[in-house]
């Protein structure tokens, strides 16, 4: 059974700072994804990891992707206020595109 | 474009009461998804359909059914609903095999009373 383990599972940062989540995950894959959720929305996509080595980056978030290590980081420069929502990443497996999130990173940036 | 359209946005039922949550894309996307999300757990999934015709198990999908009425919808069936079935409910779609991200309707706030 595949998990997915998302670090921290909550993080308070001030704005200015930089930070990482991290997301480790159990069994092999190649296609990994960053969701952002705000508080009573849908998923938004952030980033498509699909080979080892694949780094992203979108304004203050970069991610990456180690398929060796089964890790996938979000690294977040320079935090500001906006960035504050619940992250997820999502494992693709198997067929049919199937996904296993983590149990999310709720970020909170204060002022 | 729409995206995914989820109805109802919330519900409420009494237990053993049923209900169907509908789902509908105008991505032309050939698989479609239901999870649910609870507080701590993420989103984990239902069930899925990877085509127009098939349908199948996901992680937990006791006390549920569904139906691919076409390439464009697919419907979620709680027949006999229980409060353990209180969650928010997503819909999504993706196009498999193209290795593209999948995109979630705007969700359906279940409670089960």
């Amino acid at each position: 059974e595949l998990k997915v383990e998302q670090n921290p599972l909550f993080l308070s940062m001030q704005e200015g700072k930089n930070y990482t989540i991290y997301c480790n995950y159990s069994t092999t894959s190649d296609r990994l994804y960053w969701y952002r959720q705000d508080p009573g929305k849908s998923l938004e996509s952030l980033f498509v990891l699909l080979s080892n080595g694949a780094v992203k980056q979108e304004g203050r978030l970069m991610a990456s992707l180690d398929t060796k290590a089964r890790l996938s980081t979000l690294h977040i420069t320079a935090a500001v206020h906006d960035l504050s929502a619940t992250y997820f990443c999502a494992v693709e497996t198997g067929t049919a595109s199937k996904l296993t999130f983590g149990t999310g990173t709720r970020l909170q940036v204060t002022l | 474009n729409a995206g995914v359209t989820q109805t109802p946005k919330f519900q409420v039922l009494k237990t053993g009461q049923s209900m169907t949550l509908q789902c509908a894309q105008d991505m032309n996307h050939n698989s479609m998804y239901w999870y649910r999300q609870d507080p701590g757990m993420g989103l984990r999934l239902i069930y899925y359909s990877a085509s127009e015709g098939t349908t199948d198990k996901g992680e937990v999908p006791n006390g549920y059914n569904v139906s691919r009425l076409n390439k464009r919808e697919f419907s979620l069936r709680l027949e006999s609903a229980a409060p353990s079935q209180t969650s928010v409910y997503f819909c999504a779609s993706s196009e498999w095999g193209r290795r593209v991200e999948a995109f979630f309707g705007q969700g359906t706030r279940l409670t089960v009373v």
